[in-house]
């Protein structure tokens, strides 16, 4: 069975603060997804990784997909309020399947 | 629109009822899927559809639950003789298929409670 390990699985940061939240598993991954998603929202896609050892910015993330394809983590750069919500990371298998196996779930708390 | 819409957005129902829940994919998504969500967990993968391949139906978790796809538009999820533990999010996602299969564009879900 593939599992999604993130952690930690609550952050609590005041505005400014630089945070990573980092997703593992001892499976390999075709690719992996980020998501935020946002209380009485569905998720909301903010990158894919697909090559092992990538890195991807968006404005003030940054995520890495490790070079095993098996973690990824996602820094965040003076964290803002608008930053609160539930990050989630998803992995994707191999082959035909369209199934993603998603984390638990880091929620994050920006306090001004 | 041009998102994903699901509908009811809440559905209050008694144990042992039947419920039916819609989702409307993007247009042009040929990929459609359905996740459950509990309270403050990750998304549970239920069933994936793609195009006029049979569904993969493996993350359904008994044989309550079942889903219908109309071509490549409108879904829904019948869940029958509900139970309590069926209270949760249940959320609709659409992609193209191929290689952007694995980005997947969420709806904003439908909240049931089974009291």
């Amino acid at each position: 069975t593939q599992l999604l390990e993130q952690s930690p699985q609550f952050l609590s940061i005041q505005e400014g603060e630089n945070l990573t939240v980092y997703c593992n598993s001892s499976s390999v991954f075709s690719s992996l997804q980020w998501y935020r998603q946002e209380p009485g929202e569905g998720p909301v896609l903010l990158v894919t990784v697909v090559t092992g050892g990538e890195v991807k910015k968006l404005k003030r993330l940054t995520f890495q997909f490790g070079d095993a394809r098996k973690d990824s983590s996602l820094h965040i750069t003076a964290a803002q309020p608008g930053d609160t919500g539930l990050y989630l990371c998803a992995g994707a298998g191999w082959g035909n399947t369209g199934k993603l196996i998603f984390g638990q779930g880091t929620t994050l708390q920006v306090k001004p | 629109g041009a998102g994903v819409s699901q509908s009811p957005s809440n559905k209050v129902t008694e144990k042992g009822k039947d419920v039916e829940l819609r989702c409307d994919p993007i247009s042009g998504h040929t990929a459609l899927y359905w996740y459950r969500q509990r309270l403050g967990q990750g998304l549970e993968f239920l069933i994936y559809f793609q195009g006029n391949s049979a569904p993969d139906k493996s993350g359904l978790p008994s044989d309550r639950f079942s889903a219908e796809r109309t071509g490549e538009s409108v879904s829904t999820l019948t869940i029958q003789r509900t139970q309590q533990e069926d209270s949760a999010v249940y959320l609709c996602a659409s992609s193209l298929g191929g290689a952007q299969r694995k980005s997947q564009y969420f709806g904003p879900g439908t909240r049931l409670l089974v009291l």
